[in-house]
């Protein structure tokens, strides 16, 4: 089966650093990905790991532990337009499965 | 550069009829997955096309069952509709060649069933 868990909310300051943390158990793994999904719009890719380790993109970072079935996403210099779901997915075979989403609220 | 797309935007049906919903991959894509996401959960994979077969499937029942053409397009239908299909029902396009390749969703289609 498959287990992803992610904290439901998280709030932060503009221009502050949040960290989202997301563990796994599944009974496969080609890799993680994260995806940022504003209310009412499509998910739009974010970040991918495959080997352990950090990926940086911009504002963007993405932390991989194979060992401990861990990830997180960690989001610098906040904006406003940042505030939105942010789903934690585990990719094995050709299937995407996704943890139940991180509302994350930037306030002013 | 065309993104995926997917008609139709909205959709009211009642329950016990049948929907098709579809689907265009973004160009270059051949892979073409459909997943449903309930209010305030993460998409759930119904299944994968790939070559025009079901390459893999989700624990969905044999109500949803979908089709690819040639032109890598894909339909997804739902029979027998009940209240609980009602959710976001999203299109995501890939390269089909290696698992771990990025899957890029459409706008999706709002399905409300009465």
């Amino acid at each position: 089966g498959q287990n992803i868990d992610q904290p439901t909310e998280m709030t932060a300051t503009e221009g502050a650093i949040v960290q989202i943390n997301c563990t796994y158990q599944t009974s496969g793994f080609n890799g993680l990905f994260w995806y940022q999904q504003h209310a009412g719009e499509a998910p739009t890719f974010l970040s991918y790991n495959v080997l352990d380790g950090l990926e940086e993109k911009g504002r963007f970072s993405s932390f991989l532990s194979r060992s401990k079935g861990y990830s997180y996403l960690l989001l610098k210099e906040l904006q406003m337009k940042d505030s939105a779901s942010y789903l934690c997915a585990v990719t094995n075979d050709y299937k995407l499965s996704f943890g139940a989403g991180t509302t994350v609220t930037v306030r002013a | 550069d065309a993104g995926v797309t997917q008609s139709p935007t909205h959709l009211i049906k009642t329950r016990g009829q049948q929907v098709t919903l579809r689907c265009s991959p973004k160009s270059g894509h051949d892979t073409v997955s459909w997943y449903q996401q309930a209010l305030g959960q993460g998409p759930q994979f119904i299944f994968q096309y790939y070559e025009e077969e079901e390459r893999q499937r989700g624990n969905f029942p044999d109500r949803f069952s979908g089709h690819q053409f040639p032109n890598y397009s894909s339909e997804l239908n739902v029979n027998a509709l009940l209240l609980g299909d009602s959710a976001l029902y999203l299109c995501a396009s890939t390269s089909g060649a290696r698992p771990q390749e990025t899957q890029y969703f459409g706008p999706g289609t709002r399905l409300l069933v009465l």
